[in-house]
């Protein structure tokens, strides 16, 4: 079973240069985010989608872009790294119940470490 | 947004239970109780959550005060690999937004 698979593992940027983090679910899910974590604190989200052609902004949102064409596809895009974008970057996604809020639980994807110099 | 107060860290035997503690005076009605766990170097994974009643699956037990303003995640018999942290995070229904605190790491003792 894949389920939410993000690519690439690692990566390393230069300040100014751009780049798009993967992520994939397979599990047919509506709701999927972006986390990011820094050394030594808890996850903050960045952007969701609650489907396809829907995203909305989450507590640390300034310097990256989402979209969601697909289900399956949430792609996190840096369009000019900066050093304090540093992080572990993490996907996640879920279910939405009949009451449009989130069911149980939240799958998470096995992380994107990136750094900028 | 209703807040969450975890423990820093907690140390506990092997092969003995764990009582991790959560804090949430300002719970409301509608909000849901969560725990997740983050293993080192893994993404976080989902162990349990209620409302108001007790609940039990395969990995844990969640046990929530009366008036909802606390709550125990009891893990029965511990292992070296429970060794994580423990994120206790309150989920409102129809909101979009699960929000993380930095958690309760859990150090077992062999």
């Amino acid at each position: 079973n894949a389920g939410v698979t993000q690519t690439p593992k690692f990566q390393v940027l230069k300040t100014g240069q751009s780049m798009t983090l993967q992520c994939a679910q397979d599990m047919n899910h509506e709701y999927m985010s972006w986390y990011r974590q820094d050394p030594g604190m808890g996850l903050r989200l960045i952007h969701y989608s609650v489907g396809a052609g829907i995203t909305d902004q989450g507590e640390v949102p300034n310097g990256y872009n989402v979209s969601r064409s697909t289900t399956e596809d949430f792609p996190l895009r840096l369009l000019s790294a900066a050093p304090s974008q540093t992080s572990v970057y993490f996907c996640a996604s879920s279910w939405r119940g009949p009451g449009q809020g989130l069911i149980g639980e939240l799958f998470f994807g096995e992380g994107s470490r990136l750094t900028v110099l | 947004d209703a807040k969450t107060t975890q423990p820093n860290s907690m140390e506990s035997n092997e092969e003995e239970p764990v009582h991790l503690p959560c804090n949430h005076s300002t719970i409301s009605g509608t909000d849901y109780i969560h725990w997740y766990r983050q293993l080192p170097s893994q993404g976080p994974e989902y162990v349990i959550h209620g409302l108001t009643s007790n609940v039990n699956n395969r990995m844990a037990s969640l046990a929530i005060a009366e008036d909802r303003k606390s709550s125990t995640l009891i893990l029965h018999r511990a292992t070296l690999r429970d060794a994580a942290v423990y994120y206790c995070i309150l989920y409102s229904f129809g909101n979009e937004k699960l929000t993380f605190g930095t958690g309760t790491r859990l150090t077992i003792i062999p």
